[in-house]
């Protein structure tokens, strides 16, 4: 099977713009978690997908925000930039379920905000 | 609600020696699973182990085994035989079996250094 992918893999964005970014998960997998990972702060839940449906969210503004679609593949956007954003952005598929829980994860979106 | 916490930020062993990483979880749940998850520098992060929290025996995946206490909340990994190649950020994580949200909890991580 082939494993998570992300796309784009590095980005680099202006303060005040906003950007996109995809993740295929691992087909048969219906359940896709974003996480913000930075030095200072280590891993941050941000929200996770299931069927299309966000089950559950972390503590991140409203200018976060995600989507799944119906072949399980979720996009997250983030709205006016800021520098803190800077950060590598996880995204971890699993089958969502009780049991299987693993999660596998994708290289990560670097993005950096100048 | 659930906590994991890794208290040790920063570990060093030498080549072909034993280290222990700890983890600590809190939790009202009695079904649940854990898991140690490594990220080598600039690479993509790889699930190491699992154990749930309904079986009694330890996990263990070639070198790298899990001491399991239920009742002290208490989950670390053990690294035999370690190599420069196990150089990496381990994170302990904490997903619940039945809350029905499936939730993951991460522990901030124990940066382990190899040394030749």
């Amino acid at each position: 099977k082939a494993g998570v992918t992300q796309t784009p893999r590095y980005l680099i964005k202006t303060r005040g713009q906003q950007v996109t970014l995809s993740c295929s998960p691992i087909s048969g997998h219906r359940s896709v978690s974003w996480y913000q990972q930075t030095p200072g702060q280590g891993l941050q839940f941000l929200f996770e997908y299931f069927s299309e449906t966000q089950r559950n969210k972390g503590n991140f503004p409203g200018r976060f925000s995600g989507r799944q679609f119906s072949n399980s593949r979720s996009e997250m956007n983030v709205s006016t930039l800021e520098l803190g954003d800077s950060a590598l952005y996880l995204c971890a598929s699993s089958s969502g379920g009780r049991g299987a829980p693993e999660q596998y994860f994708g290289p990560g979106t670097r993005l950096t905000v100048t | 609600a659930q906590t994991v916490t890794q208290s040790q930020p920063e570990m060093s062993v030498q080549e072909a020696e034993t280290v222990t990483l700890s983890c600590t979880y809190d939790t009202s749940e009695s079904d649940y699973y854990l898991f140690w998850y490594k990220q080598p520098p600039s690479r993509q992060m790889i699930l190491v182990i699992r154990q749930e929290a309904y079986k009694q025996q330890n996990a263990t995946e070639n070198r790298f085994s899990v001491n399991f206490q239920k009742a002290a909340k208490s989950f670390s990994l053990k690294i035999s035989d370690s190599q420069l190649g196990d150089a990496a950020m381990y994170f302990c994580a904490y997903r619940s079996g039945s809350s029905g949200t499936y939730k993951y909890i991460f522990g901030t991580g124990t940066r382990l250094k190899v040394l030749a």
